[in-house]
């Protein structure tokens, strides 16, 4: 166990429906990061936030969206959602944003959407 | 940009074999980290190992050993003696302190490894 944990494990939506995905960090840590991993794209940096603030951006698409609120959780927000949304989606935390902090991840949220 | 590659896509052994899990980056900077992880068929993503671009002693972990090779770009795993719990994705990922990369991974596709009894 990682110690971080998101919620919920699955989720089934249908096309053009929004959805929020939840990640608590480790307790102590400081940054959380979102990857997304699919089957043609493999496993891919999201986008980062440190201690509140958005830290660094990856291939967010426009239609997601997240935040870390003031206690340290984040949310990723997908909308508009599209068959290619379907993914599993992995929240990580480690105790700084810098380079050589290892990431410690959570279960993932696996997304299907019909 | 950075890059990571995986060559192997797949591999299967019989219990007991040793394996090694091949690893090439590619980044234009300096200092820069690398790190393998695990994801075993329940789907998470595990912790193995991180290591740092100026540290290139090989390190070994029970039967879990590493080489780093800069001159190469190359960061292999190998698992001594496999064992069937062994079975899982393994990802090489790359970490560069450049820019405003942050700590952000990248990872390769990975490397599928089933172990057979």
């Amino acid at each position: 166990d990682s110690g971080v944990t998101q919620t919920p494990k699955h989720l089934i939506t249908a096309t053009g429906q929004r959805v929020t995905l939840r990640c608590s960090p480790r307790s102590g840590d400081l940054s959380v990061y979102w990857y997304q991993q699919s089957l043609d794209q493999g496993l891919q940096f999201l986008i980062q936030y440190y201690n509140g603030e958005e830290r660094a951006k990856g291939n967010i698409l426009e239609r997601f969206s997240a935040q870390q609120f003031p206690d340290l959780h984040s949310e990723l927000n997908l909308s508009s959602l599209e068959l290619g949304d379907s993914a599993l989606y992995f929240c990580a935390s480690a105790r700084q944003g810098s380079t050589y902090n290892e990431q410690f991840f959570g279960p993932g949220t696996r997304l299907t959407v019909l | 940009a950075q890059k990571v590659t995986q060559a192997q896509t797949e591999i299967s052994v019989v219990e007991k074999e040793d394996v090694t899990l091949d690893c090439v980056y590619e980044t234009r900077d300096t200092t820069y980290y690398l790190f393998w992880y695990k994801q075993p068929p329940s789907g998470e993503l595990v912790f193995l190992i991180r290591r740092n671009s100026f540290d290139e002693q090989n390190e070994i972990s029970g039967r879990y050993s590493w080489n780093f090779q800069k001159s190469t770009s190359s960061f292999n795993f190998t698992i001594t003696a496999s064992q069937v719990v062994d079975s899982a994705v393994y990802f090489c990922a790359l970490s560069s302190a450049g820019g405003t990369s942050y700590g952000k991974l990248t990872f390769g596709q990975g490397t599928i490894l089933t172990v057979h009894p």
